[in-house]
């Protein structure tokens, strides 16, 4: 069963850092790997997919990559601002069945 | 676009009773899916669909039935609600396996 970590849990940092946050998994048998952004109360919104063949994604001022060998993917945020403040979750798609496995999420703070 | 639509976005009930939840997309999509998500526990998966009239389980299907007659529509029902039930239920879709999942804004649900 693929158990995935999101660390850390929570993350406080002042407006302009720039940032990491991790995201590790067990089964290396994943099919591609989803960065997701989720403000209080509302939906996931989709931040970057990078398939298991690829290495990394950019996306502004976002970048994602993927080592399946080591079971990590990292989101790093530069240049950090408030609007970037909220909960940042990652989500697989395995090889064997349809369904994605999600991390507990990391909650963003940025202070201005 | 809509995207996917969710109502009811709070829904309140006693131990006992049936409810269904509803999901709609406009985007054409085959691929539909049910997540709930808890504190701490990330999202997990309750039902999916590949097609109308293909449904299957997640991991967490127990208590929740699911039909799929139309390619738009994803209904989630509870049988008989229990406050175990009580949890944040998103919808979401995409064209194809492995790909882009795109999420509804979420049901609030708590089974009192």
């Amino acid at each position: 069963k693929q158990e995935v970590t999101q660390i850390p849990a929570a993350l406080s940092v002042p407006e302009g850092e720039n940032l990491v946050l991790n995201c590790s998994f067990t089964d290396s048998a994943i099919y591609n790997l989803q960065w997701f952004r989720q403000d209080p109360g509302k939906g996931l919104t989709s931040l970057l997919l990078i398939q298991s063949s690829q290495r990394e994604q950019t996306s502004g001022r976002l970048n994602a990559s993927l080592d399946k060998s080591s079971g990590r993917s990292t989101l790093y945020i530069a240049a950090s601002q408030p609007g970037d403040s909220a909960t940042y979750l990652c989500g697989m798609h395995m090889e064997y069945g349809n369904k994605l496995v999600f991390g507990a999420g990391t909650i963003l703070r940025v202070k201005s | 676009n809509a995207g996917v639509t969710q109502t009811p976005k709070f829904q309140v009930l006693k131990t006992g009773q049936s409810m269904t939840l509803q999901c709609a997309q406009d985007m054409n999509h085959e691929y539909m899916s049910w997540y709930r998500q808890d504190p701490g526990m990330g999202l997990r998966l309750i039902h999916y669909s590949v097609g109308a009239g293909i449904t299957d389980q997640g991991e967490v299907p127990n208590g929740y039935n699911v039909s799929r007659s139309t390619t738009e529509d994803f209904p989630l029902r509870l049988l008989s609600a229990a406050p175990s039930q009580t949890s944040v239920y998103f919808c979401a879709s995409s064209s194809q396996g492995y790909i882009e999942q795109f999420f509804g804004p979420g049901t609030r649900l708590t089974v009192l």
